[in-house]
C-alpha cells in the first residue's frame, strides 16, 4: 500500500516562495501529481512527474525523486489567490493515492 | 471542450432514501474515477470503471453502494438507505486512459440528515 506524508499548513506573505514536501511509503507507483484545492472547490490538476527531476509550469514546479521517496511542489511569487490546500498524490494502476494536504495562507 | 459534469451539486437526503449522483467525463475520456471526502480530510479512492466495465471497485464500501458507466449516458454512483455518515463531498474524474493525469468535476455535496 502507500501512505503520502506533507505538511498540514504553511504560511507566507505575498511575493515569497513556499515549497511543500511530501514524502511517501509505497510499494510501487506511475507517477507522482499534484492538486490545488480551494474551500468548496474542485481538486484541480497543477503538475505531474513520471520521471525523476524537475517540471515546471509557469509559477508552479514539482519535482520528484524517487531513490528518496520525496518529491516537492515550489510555489513562486505567491499571490493571494493562492491560499488554498494543495495534495501530492502517487497514481497506480488508475488509482489516485492522495496525501492529507497542505493548507497555504497567503498573507498580506 | 467541456471539463468533467457532475449533478446535481447539492443532494439532501433523509436517512434511509437513496441517493443518486451521476457524472459525465471529459469528451474523449473513458476512465471515469469516483472519489470522496469528508470534512477536513483528503481524497479517498473509492472506484475505477470504463464503459460497462468496474476495473477497481478496492474503496467502495462492501454494502449499499454501488457504480455503474453504462455505454450510453453518464456514470452513476448509488448509494442506498443513507445514513448521516455518508455526508461527504463526491468527486468524479476522468482520463482518457490508464495512469494519465485525472481531470476532476465540481463534486456532488450530500446532506444526510
Amino acid at each position: 500500500g502507500q501512505s503520502l506524508e506533507q505538511p498540514s499548513e504553511v504560511t507566507a506573505v505575498e511575493g515569497a516562495i513556499v515549497q511543500i514536501n511530501c514524502t511517501y511509503q509505497t510499494s510501487g507507483f506511475y507517477g507522482l501529481s499534484w492538486y490545488q484545492q480551494h474551500d468548496g472547490g474542485a481538486p484541480t490538476f497543477l503538475s505531474y512527474n513520471a520521471l525523476d527531476g524537475l517540471e515546471e509550469t509557469g509559477r508552479f514546479s514539482s519535482f520528484l525523486s524517487r531513490s528518496d521517496s520525496y518529491g516537492y511542489l515550489l510555489l513562486q511569487e505567491l499571490q493571494m489567490k493562492d491560499s488554498a490546500s494543495y495534495f501530492c498524490a502517487v497514481i497506480s494502476w488508475g488509482k489516485l493515492q492522495f496525501g492529507a494536504g497542505t493548507q497555504v495562507v497567503v498573507t498580506p | 471542450n467541456a471539463g468533467v459534469m457532475q449533478n446535481p451539486r447539492h443532494l439532501v437526503r433523509r436517512r434511509g432514501q437513496e441517493a443518486r449522483l451521476r457524472c459525465s467525463p471529459m469528451k474523449g475520456h473513458s476512465h471515469v474515477y469516483w472519489y470522496r471526502q469528508l470534512p477536513e480530510e483528503g481524497l479517498k479512492f473509492m472506484v475505477y470503471l470504463q464503459k460497462e466495465n468496474i476495473i477497481d471497485e478496492s474503496g467502495m464500501p462492501k454494502e449499499r453502494f454501488s457504480a455503474e458507466f453504462p455505454k450510453e449516458g453518464p456514470s452513476i454512483l448509488r448509494i442506498q438507505q443513507v445514513v448521516r455518515g455518508d455526508s461527504a463531498a463526491y468527486f468524479c474524474a476522468s482520463s482518457p486512459a490508464l495512469e494519465e493525469t485525472q481531470y476532476f468535476g465540481p463534486g456532488t455535496r450530500l446532506l444526510v440528515l
